[in-house]
């Protein structure tokens, strides 16, 4: 089993349409969490770290529980530039500072 | 520019050649950490220097892969004897962290592409 497993979709948007998307992580001892957004073909950029108590960022919102292990994604009023692959990322404090990474979730937003 | 930078971007060599990369972090971050990332997947951490320091490795770090960071700054990532499978992109990131805190962010390269024919 991947300790951070994601659905890959592709979910397909409307543009101005909310969309959401979850992923789980396995390992309890998981203390940091991020969104990354990576566009094809390029390098995984920083969306958003994500906080216990849910986190919001203009259109982005990420909540994290913590008793089910999983990690969501909320994009409100989705634009075209919004499609993307989005990586859940998670990190723990026995690690020191290694990542696990989602295989990532396709948003393709549609005119 | 003062992102982490990486060289070369494209990688093409035959099967058994040695290749070596190169990734130069944001200048004040003092950890280090390569990736690699297969179509479709996510980035796998391969290792990770903290200054100098190569304090984790890998399972996938294979014995024909080496990673340096002689100064604390760049950093070099060498395969020998490469082979199809090493085909991937190698991404390297870059963060500062002191020792008491665990949450950081990291920043990534725009990485190397390699092919083995």
């Amino acid at each position: 089993r991947k300790e951070v497993e994601q659905d890959p979709g592709p979910f397909n948007v409307p543009e101005g349409a909310t969309v959401a998307f979850n992923c789980t992580y396995s390992n309890s001892a998981s203390q940091s969490f991020f969104w990354y957004r990576q566009d094809c073909r390029k390098e995984p950029k920083l969306l958003m770290s994500v906080y216990s108590s849910g986190n919001e960022d203009g259109r982005f919102t990420a909540q994290l529980n913590r008793a089910s292990q999983y990690i969501s994604l909320l994009i409100r009023d989705s634009k075209l530039s919004d499609s993307a692959t989005y990586l859940c990322v998670v990190g723990t404090t026995d690690s020191w500072g290694k990542l696990q990474f989602g295989a990532g979730t396709q948003v393709v937003v549609t005119p | 520019d003062t992102g982490v930078s990486q060289d070369p971007r494209h990688k093409i060599t035959k099967r058994g050649q040695n290749v070596t990369f190169r990734c130069d972090p944001i200048s004040e971050h003092n950890r280090l950490y390569w990736y690699r990332q297969t179509l479709g997947q996510g980035p796998e951490f391969l290792t990770y220097f903290q200054n100098e320091a190569q304090l984790e490795k890998s399972r996938l770090l294979s014995d024909r892969f080496s990673a340096e960071r002689p100064k604390g700054s760049f950093s070099t990532l060498e395969i020998q004897r490469t082979e199809q499978g090493d085909s991937a992109m190698y991404l390297c990131a870059s963060s500062f962290r002191l020792a008491y805190e665990y949450q950081e962010t990291q920043y990534f390269g725009p990485g190397t592409r390699l092919l083995v024919l």
